[in-house]
C-alpha cells in the first residue's frame, strides 16, 4: 500500500506557483520522498527527490517538513503543459536487502487554467 | 541515450492469446521494474530485477505472468492465456544501483484483450 496521501485534484492559474502538498507520517528514517508526474498516455516523468533537506532542480522544488511527514513540491510558474497527475511516492525496500520499489497511490490531478 | 524503450507500444489481442512486451533500459541501469496501470489508478508494482536477477515479484504477478531478463540487459514480460482483466498500460522502469537513485519509466506498452 502507498505510504502517501494527496488530495486528489488541484487548480492552478497559468504562471502562478503550484504547491501540491502530500502527507507521509509513516514514513522511515531512510525512506526517500520522490516526486513523478504523467500526462495524459505518457509515462510516468521523474521531476524531483529528497531525503530530508530540501531540494531544487531545473522542473520544480522539494519542500520536506524537519519532522519529515509531509512535503509539498513547488512548480514555480506554471503553464499549461504543466497540467497532469502528480504522484509523490515514498520508496520503500524491497523483500532483498539493498532493493527498493516505488508505490504509486492515485495522485494529484493538476489542471492549469489559461 | 534516448531513455527507457518499450516496444510495442500499443497490442490487441484476443482472449486466450499469449503476447510478450519488450523493455530496453537506459544503458548501464542495472535495475529494472515492470508496473501495471489500469485507467484512473496509479502504477502498480509488479516485478524488478537486479542485472539478470528477479528479486521480488507482486502477488499481483499470477503464475499466467513470467519476466525475463536474460543477460541483464533487456528484460520481457509475457503473458498466457490473456483475459480481458489484463487490459492495461505496462510500464517498465530502469536505474542504477544506489540509494540516492532515481527511476526513470517507458512510455508503456498498452495492451487491449478483446
Amino acid at each position: 500500500d502507498a505510504k502517501t496521501t494527496q488530495p486528489p485534484s488541484m487548480d492552478c492559474a497559468e504562471g502562478r506557483a503550484a504547491n501540491l502538498p502530500c502527507n507521509h507520517s509513516t514514513i522511515s528514517g531512510n525512506e526517500y520522498v520522490y516526486w513523478y508526474r504523467q500526462i495524459h498516455s505518457q509515462g510516468p516523468q521523474y521531476i524531483i527527490h529528497g531525503l530530508k533537506n530540501n531540494e531544487t532542480n531545473e522542473m520544480a522544488s522539494l519542500i520536506i517538513t524537519e519532522d519529515r511527514k509531509s512535503s509539498t513540491l513547488i512548480l514555480p510558474h506554471a503553464t499549461l503543459r504543466d497540467t497532469a497527475v502528480y504522484y509523490c511516492i515514498v520508496r520503500v525496500p524491497g523483500t532483498t536487502s539493498g532493493t527498493y520499489k516505488y508505490i504509486f497511490g492515485t495522485g494529484t490531478r493538476l489542471k492549469v487554467l489559461a | 541515450d534516448t531513455g527507457v524503450s518499450q516496444n510495442p507500444r500499443h497490442k490487441i489481442t484476443k482472449r486466450g492469446q499469449n503476447v510478450t512486451f519488450r523493455c530496453d533500459p537506459i544503458s548501464e541501469h542495472n535495475r529494472l521494474y515492470w508496473y501495471r496501470q489500469t485507467l484512473g489508478q496509479g502504477p502498480e508494482f509488479l516485478t524488478y530485477f537486479q542485472n539478470e536477477a528477479q528479486l521480488e515479484k507482486s502477488r499481483l504477478l499470477s503464475d499466467r505472468f513470467s519476466a525475463e531478463r536474460p543477460k541483464g540487459s533487456f528484460s520481457t514480460l509475457e503473458i498466457q492465456r490473456t483475459e480481458q482483466g489484463d487490459s492495461a498500460m505496462y510500464l517498465c522502469a530502469s536505474s542504477l544501483v544506489g540509494q540516492n537513485t532515481e527511476a526513470f519509466f517507458g512510455q508503456g506498452t498498452r495492451l487491449t484483450v478483446v
